[in-house]
């Protein structure tokens, strides 16, 4: 497994229009994470799965954000209406569940530019 | 909420020489965990270090150790012997240990340059 991969890593595309995002955790790894970083500033929570279930949404994930994760596999992460606050880099990671410290493995990231 | 501060936006180390990197946190909880990520220039966010909140023995990695200092809110990183491929953003990361409560709040992070 080379490790949670992220498509497309880069997105142009102008104000109005839909993008969606993909993420392929680790295969064994149950629980998936979306995350927002701008420029210079840390990444910050948007929402997490633990298999298909949406355990946790932040008030940043308004609701022109959707994302899911059907069968508990891959992610989608959908924006509608984009607007030139979205452009960021939109992050992904994973982690398994149980006892213990589940470190959050990251993928590389869709950067995403609104015109 | 808990809350991540990294106040120094950047730091310079000459090669070989050893930096640190501070970070402090705010939390009304007892038992938590706390990160330190690298990020290099477009590559991806890598763990370099991990502290578990109700371990008193600070975490050291190879060169990589941290100072942990549960009552002052304070979790620091010092890079021994340091390498050019250390230059990275640093980012300081707090995650609860409540299951349910799994996601990582960051702080805005740390650019370290690496003198050759």
């Amino acid at each position: 497994d080379t490790g949670v991969s992220q498509n497309p890593r880069h997105k142009i595309t102008k104000r109005g229009q839909n993008v969606t995002f993909r993420c392929d955790p680790i295969s064994e790894h149950n629980r998936l994470y979306w995350y927002r970083q701008t420029l210079g500033q840390g990444p910050e929570f948007l929402t997490y799965f633990q298999n298909e279930a949406q355990l946790e949404k932040s008030r940043l994930l308004s609701d022109r954000f959707s994302a899911e994760r059907p069968k508990g596999s891959f992610s989608t992460l959908e924006i509608q209406r984009t607007e030139q606050g979205d452009s960021a880099m939109y992050l992904c990671a994973s982690s398994p569940s149980g006892i213990g410290v589940e470190t959050q493995y990251f993928g590389p990231g869709t950067r995403l530019l609104v015109l | 909420a808990q809350t991540v501060t990294q106040s120094q936006p950047e730091m310079s180390v000459q090669e070989a020489e050893t930096v640190t990197l501070s970070c402090t946190y705010d939390t009304s909880e007892s038992d938590y965990y706390l990160f330190w990520y690298k990020q290099p220039p477009s590559r991806q966010m890598i763990l370099v270090i991990r502290q578990e909140a109700y371990k008193q023995q600070n975490a050291t990695e190879n060169r990589f150790s941290v100072n942990f200092q549960k009552a002052a809110k304070s979790f620091s990183l010092k890079i021994s012997d340091s390498q050019l491929g250390d230059a990275a953003m640093y980012f300081c990361a707090y995650r609860s240990h409540h299951g349910a409560n799994s996601k990582l709040t960051f702080g805005k992070g740390i650019t370290l340059s690496v003198r050759p």
